[in-house]
């Protein structure tokens, strides 16, 4: 069955330090990616989408992420964290053919000043 | 255009009552997605329409759950006789392309006592 697998349900992280959160998916053929972040008692935002243009993608709020295929890999990372980066971080992948996203279970990022 | 609105922001029911949950999502925007999420968890995909045609349902809509989108515009979804195991957070979603990113409302988020 396909899968998106997000490792590590809490994170943290000292203020500036770097940040990554993992994110690997089940499928040989790759599928769209995307990372969304969530605040409290808030909906999704969209932090970055990778749709099989260049692997290093950059999005919003100083955040990028890298698609491996080999590894079936799309981790999110930041150099420098900032107190405001503290949230749910939420990877998720649109299989080839699907219509809906499929998310993984979520990354709490905590960031420790 | 203000982005994904969805209307109330919270409700609390008793158990066997029935609610509507309204959204509007980006004017342009001729898909709609409705997502539930509970505590701890990734959004789960319920529904999606493409305008007025409701082309896809989650196993996880049950009988007691139903939901339209009569003009291609705003969405509606109902719950009949609610569960307490139906509270969560219900999110509506709107995109423009199946390759687009998802823009998300902030949720209703539903507590059935």
């Amino acid at each position: 069955a396909q899968s998106v697998t997000q490792l590590g349900s809490h994170v943290s992280v000292s203020e500036g330090a770097l940040v990554l959160l993992r994110c690997n998916y089940s499928s040989s053929v790759p599928p769209y990616l995307f990372w969304y972040v969530q605040y409290p008692n808030q909906g999704l935002q969209l932090l970055l989408k990778y749709t099989s243009a260049a692997t290093l993608v950059k999005g919003i709020n100083g955040f990028e992420a890298e698609f491996k295929k080999s590894e079936t890999s799309f981790h999110l990372t930041k150099p420098s964290a900032h107190m405001s980066d503290a949230a749910e971080y939420f990877c998720a992948v649109r299989w080839a053919g699907a219509n809906n996203l499929f998310f993984g279970t979520g990354t709490r990022l905590t960031v420790i000043p | 255009d203000t982005g994904v609105s969805q209307d109330p922001r919270h409700k609390i029911t008793k158990r066997g009552q029935n609610v509507t949950f309204r959204c509007d999502p980006i004017s342009e925007h001729n898909r709609l997605y409705w997502y539930r999420q509970t505590l701890g968890q990734g959004p789960e995909f319920l529904t999606y329409f493409q305008n007025e045609a409701q082309l896809e349902k989650s196993r996880l809509l049950s009988d007691r759950f139903s939901a339209e989108r009569p003009k291609g515009s705003f969405s509606t979804l109902e719950i009949q006789r609610t569960e307490q195991g139906d509270s969560a957070m219900y999110l509506c979603a709107s995109s423009q392309d199946r390759v687009a990113g998802y823009t998300f409302g902030s949720g209703t988020r539903l507590t059935v006592v």
